[in-house]
This record gives C-alpha cells, structure tokens and sequence, in this order.
C-alpha cells in the first residue's frame, strides 16, 4: 500500500540556517504530494503540492521538487526564522489506488532558536 | 463556511460519559475526513464520508466510535463511554472532491478531548 517515510525529529536551527526535511513514498501509479504545517495549537495548513513528477511546489520561502525516479518530496528553505517552528508532514495522495484519502508521515518537529 | 469550523474546542470529560465532536465543512465540500492526532503523534485516520455516505470506516478504533454526516454538511463524531486513552486531538478536513484531484485537504482547528 502508498505509505509515507520522513526524516525522525525534533530538528533544532539557528535563525537563518538552511532547512532540509526528507520526505521519500512508496505508491502505486502517480500520486500528488503534498507539505502540511501545523503549528503550535493549530490545525494542519497546506504549505504546497505537486500534482506530477519534475514540480516545483513553493511557498513562504519554502520549497519542495517531486522526484519520480528517487521517489522523494524533500522539503528545503534557505533561510529559517524563529516563526517557522511548527510540525511538518508530508503526504500523498495516489490517484490509482488512494481515491478516498491522503496517506501522512509521521511529521517532523521544526525548532528555530534566535 | 470560509473555513472548516469544529466545536467545541476543547472539551474535559469524566471517564466513561459519552462525547459529541461536531465539524462543519467548507460549504459544497464532498468529501470529508475525521482524524485523531494524540499528544507528539502524528494522524491516525479514523473515518472518510463521500457526500453523506461514509465508503471508508476503517479506521475507527472501536464500537465506541461512530460518525454521521447529514445534508452533506455537518458531521458528528460520537464517542461512548469514554476512556482515557480517547484523549487526543479529534480533527475534521473536508475537500471539494475526493483527494485524487489534487486538492489536498482544509483543516478544522480540531477538538482537543481530554478525558479524566
């Protein structure tokens, strides 16, 4: 079945140091993916997506590239800020098989010291 | 609605009373999608309505566990003689369309149920 394997947490940064979340899938056919943010106290936020291999997914800085052929969705930010301390969870959605939900990854636990 | 509504917030109950989780979806949303999420875990699926059928229940934990939905709108998550492994965060997403057009999810801010 589709499943969902990201990099184990917490990571903790200094402000202005890079960020790299590694995200990898395991599905049949072509899925979307997707970045989920949730930070303290909220609900999940849909940070960006890409719906076919080769995508640039952007958003607050924020970047994600699908790689068919390494099965990846890494997500990277150049530069961190103490507001970008939240939980991130990678997720996917296959259109061969899912159909009726987004399959998530255990989340990864962001902390931006000043 | 602008944006996926859940009520209440936070709820504390006494082991073994029942509790009602309501999720209102964004309106014309399909499908919608109930979720637990307990303290530094990540999303446990619980259940998935189309409409106001529900083709996806495999994740309820238990009898105790049921979900409607009506007027392919409000949904309410029920919960029967609580226990206190029952405490977590109960979130609701809907989507216009079941997910494989890409849509993603929008999330409620959940309910956080603690149960003592």
């Amino acid at each position: 079945g589709d499943s969902v394997t990201q990099m184990e947490g917490p990571v903790t940064l200094s402000e202005e140091a890079f960020l790299t979340i590694n995200c990898t899938y395991t599905a049949t056919g072509y899925p979307s993916l997707f970045w989920y943010v949730q930070y303290p106290g909220e609900g999940l936020q849909l940070l960006l997506k890409a719906t076919k291999a080769d995508d640039k997914g952007s958003n607050k800085g924020f970047e994600a590239t699908y790689r068919k052929e390494t099965t990846s969705f890494h997500l990277e930010k150049g530069s961190v800020q103490v507001s970008d301390s939240a939980v991130y969870f990678c997720a996917l959605s296959s259109r061969e098989t899912s159909g009726s939900r987004l399959t998530f990854g255990e989340g990864t636990q962001l902390t931006v010291n000043p | 609605g602008a944006g996926v509504s859940q009520s209440p917030s936070n709820k504390v109950t006494e082991k073994g009373k029942d509790v009602e989780l309501r999720c209102d979806p964004i309106s014309g949303h399909t499908a919608l999608y109930w979720y637990r999420q307990r303290l530094g875990q990540g999303l446990e699926f619980l259940i998935y309505f189309q409409g106001n059928s529900a083709p996806d229940k495999s994740g309820l934990p238990s009898d105790r566990f049921s979900a409607e939905r009506t007027g392919e709108s409000v949904s309410t998550l029920t919960i029967q003689r609580t226990q206190q492994e029952d405490s977590a965060v109960y979130l609701c997403a809907s989507s216009p369309d079941r997910v494989r057009l890409n849509y993603g999810y929008t999330f409620g801010s959940g309910t956080r149920l603690t149960v003592v």
